[in-house]
């Protein structure tokens, strides 16, 4: 069985500033990860994804993560954070190989102040 | 990147009668898709999994007779919520495997609203 923990579920921040959204994963085996967005009352878009090579994933909007097999972490990043990144954001964890199916953190919310 | 388009966006629908949400793969074609419901600031809870040409899997708690799914075709899947109540309000959200098994693409998502 997979899980992901997402620790904060708000985060404020104000624009221009750096954020870290912070998301743990357990798993017996082999995963992998994806960062989503959630605009109100939309879908969900990728962000970026890990599924193997080098830890460090740049993705769209100028978010970045780093997956750390030893912490069985991946948190996401941004060094400075527009009003337009106000959303929610899940964490997600697939395993690889087999069947995939995406288990979702809770979701955080980033609230970018002016 | 793949699209996955959800129709409708919004719906409004009386106490008792059934609505359908069709989730489609637009540029791929998708063995399996997977509907999801949220609630409002929570997560998205796993509904189903859908397979084409076979029976949908319910996880634990999700009625199959309500909750009717049909992946007729590799890609088209639809949802029909069947005499629905109020409770049943909720956003509805597919999404459909990439034919790698690696990735997930969601639709836009399906608000439903029973009066």
């Amino acid at each position: 069985a997979q899980s992901v923990t997402q620790l904060d579920s708000q985060v404020p921040v104000f624009e221009e500033a750096p954020v870290e959204l912070r998301c743990n994963y357990s798993s017996s085996v082999s995963v992998y990860l994806f960062w989503y967005v959630q605009y109100p009352n939309q879908g969900l878009q990728l962000l970026l994804k890990y599924l193997s090579g080098s830890t460090l994933v740049k993705g769209i909007n100028g978010f970045e993560a780093e997956f750390n097999k030893s912490q069985t972490s991946f948190h996401l990043r941004k060094p400075s954070v527009h009003i337009s990144d106000t959303a929610e954001y899940f964490c997600a964890v697939g395993t690889s190989g087999g069947s995939y199916i995406p288990t979702f953190g809770r979701g955080t919310s980033l609230i970018v102040h002016p | 990147g793949a699209v996955v388009s959800q129709h409708p966006s919004w719906v409004i629908c009386k106490s008792g009668t059934s609505v359908k949400i069709e989730c489609r793969s637009l540029d791929f074609q998708a063995t399996t898709m997977f509907w999801y419901r949220q609630f409002p600031k929570q997560s998205l809870m796993l509904m189903a999994t859908s397979n084409e040409g076979s029976k949908a899997t319910y996880e634990q708690g999700v009625e199959k007779d309500k909750f009717l799914i049909n992946h007729a075709s590799l890609t088209l899947s639809t949802l029909t919520v069947t005499s629905a109540h109020p409770e049943d309000s909720s956003f509805y959200i597919c999404s459909a495997l990439s034919g790698t098994g690696t990735e997930a693409f969601f639709g836009q998502g399906t608000r439903l609203t029973v009066v």
